[in-house]
């Protein structure tokens, strides 16, 4: 079992819908980063968060660190949104390492 | 330029050729990173840069040579590689890498095909 699973691990939606990706991690973390990579292959920053939420145009992202569980919102969701989400845990200080871990990613196309 | 840049973008190599990838930021960050993506398999961090010094070789053969002559700059040479080495290579920099939450900014990219 990995250290951080994302679900789903593709997701197609119609123009419009409300998406939301899950990731869970099942270690002590500083932070959790998410990532988009386009088909490319270049990978954006979306958001790195410790506690809360954050938004970000249409794009929402929170994280319960007693659940150990971070969420990832589309809303109004558009076919330029298709791409690869990859959650991405950075192991808090007690762990002796600095290293991300990454989630397989959650390929999402959104259909005209 | 800003941000993470590599070149090439697309490299296509025999397995008796020697290569070099490179990547540079823009960022004044003092941490770089290169990694390799597998087709359906999370990013893999191959090494790890700080100030200039390798901080992390995880396990990589040793037919990935890196190279990091200032803290923007980062190579990775490449000899006798295997059709499994094809792969997406990404660079990475980040502000520090030990001591912080260092969040880290990546380049597009070079998808190397070995023939």
């Amino acid at each position: 079992k990995n250290e951080v699973e994302q679900s789903p691990q593709n997701l197609t939606a119609q123009e419009g819908e409300f998406i939301t990706i899950n990731c869970s991690y099942s270690v002590g973390i500083s932070a959790l980063h998410w990532l988009q990579q386009h088909p490319g292959g270049g990978i954006v920053s979306l958001f790195m968060l410790s506690s809360g939420k954050k938004k970000h145009g249409r794009l929402i992202a929170t994280i319960n660190i007693q659940e150990k569980h971070s969420s990832l919102h589309i809303t109004a969701s558009h076919p330029r949104d298709s791409a690869v989400y990859i959650c991405a845990a950075l192991p808090g200080p007690t762990s002796g390492t600095y290293k991300y871990i990454f989630g397989t990613g959650t390929r999402l196309k959104v259909l005209a | 330029e800003t941000g993470v840049t590599q070149t090439p973008r697309h490299l296509v190599m025999g397995m008796t050729n020697k290569k070099s990838l490179k990547c540079e930021q823009h960022l004044g960050h003092n941490a770089m990173y290169w990694y390799k993506q597998s087709a359906k398999k999370p990013l893999e961090l191959m090494f790890v840069y700080n100030f200039k010094e390798q901080t992390e070789n995880n396990s990589v053969p040793s037919r990935f040579s890196p190279e990091c002559p200032n803290s923007s700059h980062l190579f990775l040479h490449l000899h006798t590689l295997q059709p499994e080495d094809s792969a997406l290579y990404l660079c990475a920099s980040s502000q520090g890498w030990t001591g912080g939450i260092y969040e880290q900014y990546f380049g597009p990219g070079t998808r190397l095909t070995v023939t």
